[in-house]
């Protein structure tokens, strides 16, 4: 079993529509929590960390479920300029290194 | 803000041919950074961390002889493909975590992109 699982989409949506993305980790001890954005050919950004009392930063919001080991982000009235790769990323204890999920693609459509 | 640059940012080499990949972090010091690589169409994947005066930690399945690291300063750390072959062409990433902050962000450089030929 993978350490962090998402689905790999692609999402296809259009503008305006709001659209949410799930995660799972498998690691119960995982100690942080984020989402980064990867466009084609490029290095990843953060988005946002991910805490469990679930964080919102304009048109983001991420939640953190410890207990069914589940994160999500959803993003509302989406924009072009939001089709990228969203990766779902964990770092567990004693660990400063990151563990990616393979990523889930999304398209926004005019 | 924290930057982490690379070069060169691409390479083509003839397969059994050495590349050599630096990742310095430009305004901050790192005692740790980290090699990933990124295979077309999948995650990144940690290739191993890389440490300040000593020796470079790898990842299961990812051959110590044939990825050279070496982390010669704080701001400063490289990575060597020994005898490339094509299947090592991929996208490789470093990254960096701050020191001086209490946070666990990482930055990440911009990517070398290998192809072998």
């Amino acid at each position: 079993r993978k350490e962090v699982e998402q689905d790999p989409g692609p999402f296809n949506v259009p503008e305006g529509a709001t659209v949410a993305f799930n995660c799972t980790y498998s690691n119960s001890a995982s100690q942080s929590f984020f989402w980064y954005r990867q466009d084609c050919r490029k290095e990843p950004k953060l988005l946002m960390s991910v805490y469990s009392s679930g964080n919102e930063d304009g048109r983001f919001t991420a939640q953190l479920n410890r207990a069914s080991q589940y994160i999500s982000l959803l993003i509302r009235d989406s924009k072009l300029s939001d089709s990228a790769t969203y990766l779902c990323v964990v770092r567990g204890t004693g660990r400063r290194a990151l563990t990616f999920g393979s990523g889930t693609r999304l398209q926004v459509q005019p | 803000g924290a930057v982490v640059s690379q070069h060169p940012s691409w390479v083509i080499c003839k397969s059994g041919t050495s590349v050599k990949i630096e990742c310095r972090s430009l305004d901050f010091q790192a005692t740790t950074m980290f090699w990933y690589r990124q295979f077309p169409k999948q995650s990144l994947m940690l290739m191993a961390t890389s440490n300040e005066g000593s020796k470079a930690t790898y990842e299961q399945g990812v051959e110590k002889d044939k990825f050279l690291i070496n982390h010669a300063s704080l701001t400063l750390s490289t990575l060597t493909v020994t005898s490339a072959h094509p299947e090592d062409s991929s996208f490789y990433i470093c990254s960096a975590r701050d020191l001086d902050t209490l946070s666990y962000e990482q930055y990440f450089g911009p990517g070398t992109r290998l192809t072998v030929t």
